[in-house]
């Protein structure tokens, strides 16, 4: 019964590149959560999705980001002309349903370095 | 700007010590609550959850919740050396907030020999 899974676990693009985040949720489990966990800090929300909705994004930077979540496959955190400023780990997170009772079970991560 | 604040440490405790840690929070409507255990490089792992007010112990952990005073608080019983992480408070807004968390900045834990 494999947990939520995340890939690349390590990522390394230049200035400018884009970077593709994945994450397959547990089985069975429609809710994702995208976190991102900047050095020596906190994780801060960036956006929550169903299969093919987007439910809140307020966390998410206007510009360059974007992630979908579709019918089939993982979800997908994209971030465009990734800038130095971009290097954290960024986590995701799934659940069966939405609920207050809920504390997420988080992926491995993926540690994106910008250089 | 619905807030979790804890204090950043480190918090340095002898082993076999009690670890206390303290979280508050902002939002009011806030439901469930709780404590997420993060080694260095490695993802959170959660570790107590609480929803009333009052104790809830398990194992060597103790999570204590006020709602009145938006406090929240962990207790780590007979600290070890590999209690050594930083601990997150993490608060679900609820259905208002989207059931998304949202976490403190953790608190550094160094448990010494």
């Amino acid at each position: 019964n494999a947990g939520v899974m995340q890939n690349p676990r390590h990522l390394v693009r230049r200035r400018g590149q884009e970077a593709r985040l994945r994450c397959s949720p547990m089985k069975g489990h429609s809710h994702v959560y995208w976190y991102r966990q900047l050095p020596e800090e906190g994780l801060k929300f960036m956006v929550y999705l169903q299969k093919e909705n987007i439910i809140d994004e307020s966390g998410m930077p206007k510009e360059r980001f974007s992630a979908e979540f579709p019918k089939e496959g993982p979800s997908i955190l994209r971030i465009q002309q990734v800038v130095r400023g971009d290097s954290a780990a960024y986590f995701c997170a799934s659940h069966e349903a939405a609920g207050a009772g809920y504390g997420y079970t988080f992926g491995s991560g993926t540690r994106l370095t910008v250089v | 700007q619905k807030e979790v604040e804890q204090n950043s440490g480190p918090l340095s405790v002898p082993e076999g010590a009690i670890a206390s840690l303290n979280c508050t929070y902002s939002d009011r409507g806030s439901q469930s609550f709780f404590w997420y255990r993060q080694y260095s490089g490695k993802s959170p792992e959660l570790i107590m959850s609480i929803y009333s007010n009052g104790d809830k112990e398990d194992g060597r952990f103790t999570a204590q919740l006020n709602k009145a005073s938006q406090y929240v608080s962990l207790l780590i019983r007979d600290s070890q050396p590999s209690d050594s992480a930083t601990y997150l408070c993490a608060v679900n807004g609820g259905k208002a907030a989207g059931n998304k968390l949202t976490f403190g900045g953790g608190t550094r834990v160094l448990v010494k020999p």
